[in-house]
């Protein structure tokens, strides 16, 4: 899987929308991006993923520039509740028997009032 | 929000003593996992499960076993508890396919403290 850096923390005011970015320059052909986050004593919860096109869910859109070296989370109205480490892992599809899925250390985002 | 529920949520046991965790689905998802997560380790796989019965090794599997005899269900088992093993654990479950099997949903985690 390769490698991603986030920046260790942003700040973000309420209602404004929230860009967390994420480089992954040694990303291969068939490695996805995908994006997690992990609110404070729960579980982590996936957000979204993609390959090369840009892609949005209710959740959250994913930006993918044309060289697929780095991505952008964007959270359009940020809410207190998505106080949260955000997570960026790439990772090509598996078939086989590696399912492990590696958390590095995320940017923690904090949704101020 | 996915129906994946672990129990028990806390637990706090003795050294030595033996600890099951339960992870239950609703979703019938082909795939269960187990992970640990400690500060400064982030979230490490422990067993994970491919469908009734087969279960393979994660990367931190020593003192633990699982079992899996049915699709809802996938338990994790500290035979002789050790004080190492305190930390929260979370299950996940996924479906297979190229893409959904990176779409993991966790469970809400159970906090155990081995004294």
């Amino acid at each position: 899987d390769a490698k991603t850096t986030q920046p260790t923390s942003m700040d973000c005011a309420e209602g404004r929308a929230a860009n967390l970015p994420c480089n992954h320059s040694t990303i291969s052909g068939n490695e996805y991006v995908y994006w997690y986050r992990q609110i404070h004593s729960q579980g982590p919860q996936y957000i979204i993923h993609g390959l090369k096109n840009n892609e949005t869910n209710e959740m959250a859109s994913l930006i993918i520039t044309e060289d697929r070296k780095s991505s952008t989370l964007i959270l359009p109205h940020a809410t207190l509740r998505d106080t949260a480490v955000y997570y960026c892992i790439v990772r090509a599809p598996r078939g086989g028997s590696n399912y492990k899925l590696t958390f590095g250390k995320g940017t923690l985002l904090t949704v101020n009032p | 929000d996915a129906g994946i529920t672990q129990s028990p949520r806390h637990k706090v046991t003795e050294t030595g003593t033996p600890v099951t965790l339960r992870c239950h689905q609703t979703e019938n998802h082909r795939y269960m996992y187990w992970y640990r997560q400690d500060p400064g380790h982030g979230l490490r796989l422990i067993h994970y499960s491919y469908g009734v019965k087969d279960t393979d090794k994660g990367e931190v599997s020593d003192g633990y076993s699982v079992s899996r005899s049915k699709t809802e269900d996938f338990l994790l088992t500290l035979e002789s508890a050790t004080s190492s093993q305190t930390s929260v654990y979370f299950c996940a479950i996924s479906e297979p396919g190229a893409q959904r099997v990176n779409e993991q949903f966790f469970g809400p985690g159970t906090r155990l403290t081995v004294l």
